[in-house]
């Protein structure tokens, strides 16, 4: 069964670095997203993505946060100078349409 | 934005045992996922349920999307079920997001 695939499992980089979060979505998905869950918390939509440009944001996706479709496959989150408070899993999610989304296992980012 | 409740919050079982964790929102949605977190951090899809029943094994779901709340049935539970259960909504004309809810955290003892 397909299913969406993240790297790396566990990023741990030192305050004010640059990040990027990879993801391969379902291969015939159209609309991709990133997630976020701050340990113990809800998880928290932060941007949506179709036809190779962001379709919708949150508040929490400021001018830090890019994402990019850089080929035919990945997806990728940069999150330009890391901060303590941007320690959280990180999922990516893809949908054929828009409605059910598929989730990949996630990303910790540790930023000490 | 849509608001999106679960209860019980908090949930302890016995092996077997079988529960019903509820999600409340607050608008119409042409979207709801059932999901179930497990203790790695990942979200497994357990159901998308706009509206209706489904099953799959000792698990099903049901959405009354006219009295906007849905239910998740475990039967026989087993410790694997351990974990946290959220529910996560699309509001009609609100965007193709999930907005989640807090989550049931539920643990399942021998």
């Amino acid at each position: 069964e397909p299913e969406v695939t993240q790297t790396p499992s566990h990023q741990v980089t030192q305050m004010g670095q640059e990040v990027i979060l990879r993801c391969v979505p379902i291969s015939n998905h159209l609309y991709f997203y990133w997630y976020r869950q701050i340990l113990g918390q809800k998880v928290e939509f932060l941007v949506s993505f179709y036809n190779n440009e962001i379709s919708e944001k949150s508040e929490i996706f400021d001018d830090q946060f890019s994402v990019e479709r850089p080929d035919g496959s990945n997806f990728t989150l940069k999150i330009r100078s890391t901060k303590l408070e941007d320690s959280a899993m990180y999922f990516c999610a893809s949908s054929s349409s828009q409605y059910e989304q598929y989730f990949g296992p996630g990303t910790r980012l540790t930023v000490t | 934005g849509i608001q999106v409740e679960q209860s019980p919050p908090d949930l302890i079982l016995q092996e077997g045992a079988n529960s019903t964790l509820r999600c409340n929102f607050s608008d119409s949605v042409n979207n709801l996922q059932w999901f179930h977190q497990n203790p790695w951090g990942q979200l497994i899809n357990l159901f998308y349920i706009p509206s209706g029943t489904k099953q799959n094994g000792r698990l099903s779901a049901t959405t009354v999307a006219t009295e906007r709340y849905s239910l998740l049935y475990i039967s026989s539970s087993q410790t694997t079920d351990s974990g946290v259960y959220f529910c996560a909504v699309e509001r009609t004309g609100g965007g193709n997001k999930l907005t989640f809810g807090t989550g049931t955290q539920l643990k399942v003892e021998l």
